[in-house]
């Protein structure tokens, strides 16, 4: 029972929007979308979070739909710098549910 | 300021070996949290504290898997007998607040982890 499930790679060209989605149909109400990212050999890096609102901060803009079953994360200019995998997570318990992620390919 | 810091980076162990792995978390953060991730995978919860009480191990796979965070800061996790099996990478993460839906306090940050490799 995936409590995330999100495509398994994207590519983007660099310089446009990357769009990422994610469907976490089973989030209970006071649950937050958590999104971090993973470059090779990195431990995981945190970008953004949301409850209800579409969030934006300077790294990247979260759009959750109204019934919360899902959303999707924006980077409005991807670089090369932003090839990663990239995580949408909620919490389950104490902890965070990664799941598999989207590998995103930012090509020249 | 310093971010948390995990250490070895690397660790190779002969099957049957005992490891231990250190994690420094963001000072005064209260919660702590390990992770494993095998090749390809995401991160998979394995343990929580919150300061030195180890209020969820529910994630560690057998009673070969041993933390611990006495003083309410750097927490060890152990391996006993090592199997191949354990090979992965292992991270840490601290988070400023306590585990539960109160948004920004319960951002984890990451170390690098600690890759371990089994023989």
């Amino acid at each position: 029972d995936a409590k995330t499930t999100q495509p398994t790679s994207m590519d983007c060209a660099e310089g446009r929007a990357a769009n990422l989605p994610c469907n976490h149909s089973t989030i209970s109400g006071n649950e937050y979308v958590y999104w971090y990212r993973q470059i090779h050999s990195q431990g995981p890096q945190y970008i953004i979070h949301g409850l209800k609102n579409n969030e934006t901060n300077e790294m990247a803009s979260l759009i959750i739909t109204e019934d919360r079953k899902s959303s999707t994360l924006i980077l409005p200019h991807a670089t090369l710098r932003d090839t990663a995998v990239y995580y949408c997570i909620v919490r389950f318990g104490n902890q965070f549910y990664f799941g598999t992620g989207t590998s995103l390919t930012v090509i020249p | 300021g310093a971010g948390v810091s995990q250490s070895p980076r690397y660790k190779v162990a002969k099957r049957g070996q005992d490891v231990a792995l250190r994690c420094d978390p963001i000072s005064g953060h209260v919660s702590l949290f390990w992770y494993q991730q095998a090749l390809g995978q995401g991160p998979e919860f394995l343990t929580y504290f919150q300061n030195e009480a180890q209020l969820d191990k529910s994630g560690l796979p057998s009673d070969r898997f041993f933390a611990e965070r006495p003083e309410g800061s750097v927490s060890t996790l152990k391996i006993q007998r090592t199997q191949q099996e354990d090979s992965a990478v292992y991270l840490c993460a601290s988070s400023p607040g306590l585990a539960g839906p109160l948004g920004a306090k319960n951002i984890q940050y990451f170390g690098a982890g600690t890759r371990l490799s089994v023989l």
